[in-house]
C-alpha cells in the first residue's frame, strides 16, 4: 500500500535554530502534500498545502516566512521551521495522496516531534 | 466540507464489536466519508471510506445510512491495539483536497 515516510521522527534543538523536516512518498507520486501541526491533547490542524513545482498555500494564521515549504519533486516535500522558538514545539505531520488516482485516500507520515529548548 | 459530529469517547470490551457513530447531516452529494485513526504519538492511519454504499475491508466495515446523514464504523473484534482516537471526515474527492480533523472519538478497548 501507499507509504509516506517522514524524517526525522524526533528533534530537540536550541531556540533560534532552523529545523528541516522531510516528507517522502515512497511508492507513489504526489503532486500535492499537506502539512499539519498537532499540539498536546488537540486535533490536527492544517498548516499548508504543498504543491509540486509551485508555491505552497498557507492557512490563515500560519507565517509563510517562518514555515518554509519546498516541494521540488513528486515524491518529496520539506518543511523548514526557521528560527524556531519554544512555542513552535509541536507534533508536525505530513500527508500525501497519489497524483493521478481518483477516490484514493490520503496517507500520513508518522510525524516529527519537535522540541525547542 | 461538511462538518461531522462524533461522541468524545467510547469504551469497548476486548473481542467485542466496536461501533463508532458519526453524524454528517450537511453532507453534499459529491462528498465522501473517510475514517482515520490515530494511535498515540503516531500519524493518522487510513481505515476505510465510502460514498453511499456500505464498504468492508480487512480492518473495518463502514455503514452509511440511506440519506447519507450519518455513518457507523464497525471494528468487528476489537483488540487492545485498536485503542486510539477515531476521526470521521467528510470531504470531496480529489488529490488536492485536504482533510479537516474534528475532535474524533477516543476509543478505549478494555480487557
Amino acid at each position: 500500500g501507499a507509504v509516506v515516510s517522514q524524517h526525522p521522527s524526533w528533534v530537540i534543538c536550541k531556540s533560534g535554530t532552523s529545523v528541516k523536516i522531510e516528507c517522502r512518498s515512497l511508492d507513489f507520486q504526489a503532486t500535492t502534500m499537506f502539512w499539519y501541526r498537532q499540539f498536546p491533547k488537540q486535533s490536527l490542524m492544517l498548516m499548508a498545502t504543498s504543491n509540486e513545482g509551485s508555491k505552497a498555500t498557507y492557512e490563515q494564521g500560519v507565517e509563510k516566512d517562518k514555515f518554509l515549504i519546498n516541494h521540488a519533486s513528486l515524491t518529496l516535500s520539506t518543511l523548514t521551521v526557521t528560527s524556531a522558538h519554544p512555542e513552535d514545539s509541536s507534533f508536525y505531520i505530513c500527508s500525501a495522496r497519489e497524483a493521478t488516482a481518483g477516490n484514493r485516500p490520503q496517507h500520513f507520515g508518522d510525524g516529527t516531534r519537535l522540541s525547542i529548548l | 466540507d461538511a462538518k461531522t459530529t462524533q461522541p468524545t469517547s467510547m469504551d469497548c470490551a476486548e473481542g467485542r464489536a466496536a461501533n463508532l457513530p458519526c453524524n454528517h447531516s450537511t453532507i453534499s452529494g459529491n462528498e465522501y466519508v473517510y475514517w482515520y485513526r490515530q494511535i498515540h504519538s503516531q500519524g493518522p492511519q487510513y481505515i476505510i471510506h465510502g460514498l453511499k454504499n456500505n464498504e468492508t475491508n480487512e480492518m473495518a466495515s463502514l455503514i452509511i445510512t440511506e440519506d447519507r446523514k450519518s455513518s457507523t464504523l464497525i471494528l468487528p473484534h476489537a483488540t487492545l491495539r485498536d485503542t486510539a482516537v477515531y476521526y470521521c471526515i467528510v470531504t470531496k474527492d480529489g488529490a488536492g483536497n485536504m482533510l479537516t480533523f474534528g475532535g474524533g472519538t477516543r476509543l478505549m478497548v478494555k480487557p
